[in-house]
């Protein structure tokens, strides 16, 4: 079964570092999102492609945080510095019909800034 | 105010035991409605997705919307401990996915 591909699965780092997080969609998929997602929280979107364009960035705090899906297939989140707020789990996905919202998602990178 | 909001929880019930799940929601202009289900330190996946008010069924689980209340339901019948898990309701309009803060169910054994 075709799955959404991220790592690291787990990322440690101390606060002023920079961290990026990768994603590998489901083959076939256009749409790739990028969420942040809190403990005790639901998934908040950062960041939304449409092939290798951002088509709502919106969300995302671009002093510090980066996102490109140069081919569009894969994609990487940066994070430079990384504020002690930042600790969340990252979450990938993707989808085939960006009208529909039927998302696919993968495991998640973990932060946790010290 | 959240345009999602969803009960946190945490509920417990015993296993078999039939389990509602609801969110109510402000935006009007919500078309697609989607419940996820997360388990502890994974990603969300798709349970269940309606378009329309109405149920849908898939085999123990009913999705339910109501686009005048504005309000939506999932029901899980004869829960089972692997039931146990958070349930995200999630709700799309113009192309952007709003999802509610989860609600943590535990289905005893």
């Amino acid at each position: 079964e075709a799955e959404v591909a991220q790592s690291p699965r787990y990322k440690i780092t101390e606060k002023s570092q920079a961290v990026a997080f990768w994603c590998d969609p489901i083959s076939g998929h256009a749409t790739l999102y990028w969420y942040r997602q809190i403990l005790g929280q639901g998934p908040e979107l950062l960041v939304q492609f449409q092939d290798e364009s951002v088509v709502d960035d919106s969300q995302l705090p671009k002093d510090r945080f980066s996102a490109e899906r140069l081919k569009g297939v894969d994609s990487t989140l940066k994070i430079q510095p990384a504020e002690l707020g930042d600790s969340a789990m990252y979450l990938c996905a993707s989808s085939f019909y960006r009208e529909t919202g039927e998302l696919f998602f993968g495991e998640g990178s973990r932060l946790t800034v010290l | 105010q959240k345009e999602v909001e969803q009960d946190p929880g945490p509920l417990s019930v015993p296993e078999g035991a039939i389990v509602s799940l609801n969110c109510t929601y402000s935006n009007s202009a919500f078309q697609y409605f989607m419940w996820y289900r997360q388990y502890s330190r994974k990603g969300p996946e798709l349970l269940m997705y309606t378009y329309s008010s109405g149920n849908k069924e898939d085999g123990r689980f009913t999705a339910q919307v109501d686009k005048s209340s504005k309000y939506i339901s999932l029901f899980i019948r004869d829960s089972q401990p692997s039931d146990s898990a958070t349930y995200l309701c999630a709700m799309d309009s113009s192309y952007k996915l709003i999802f509610g803060s989860g609600t943590r169910l535990l289905v005893r054994p």
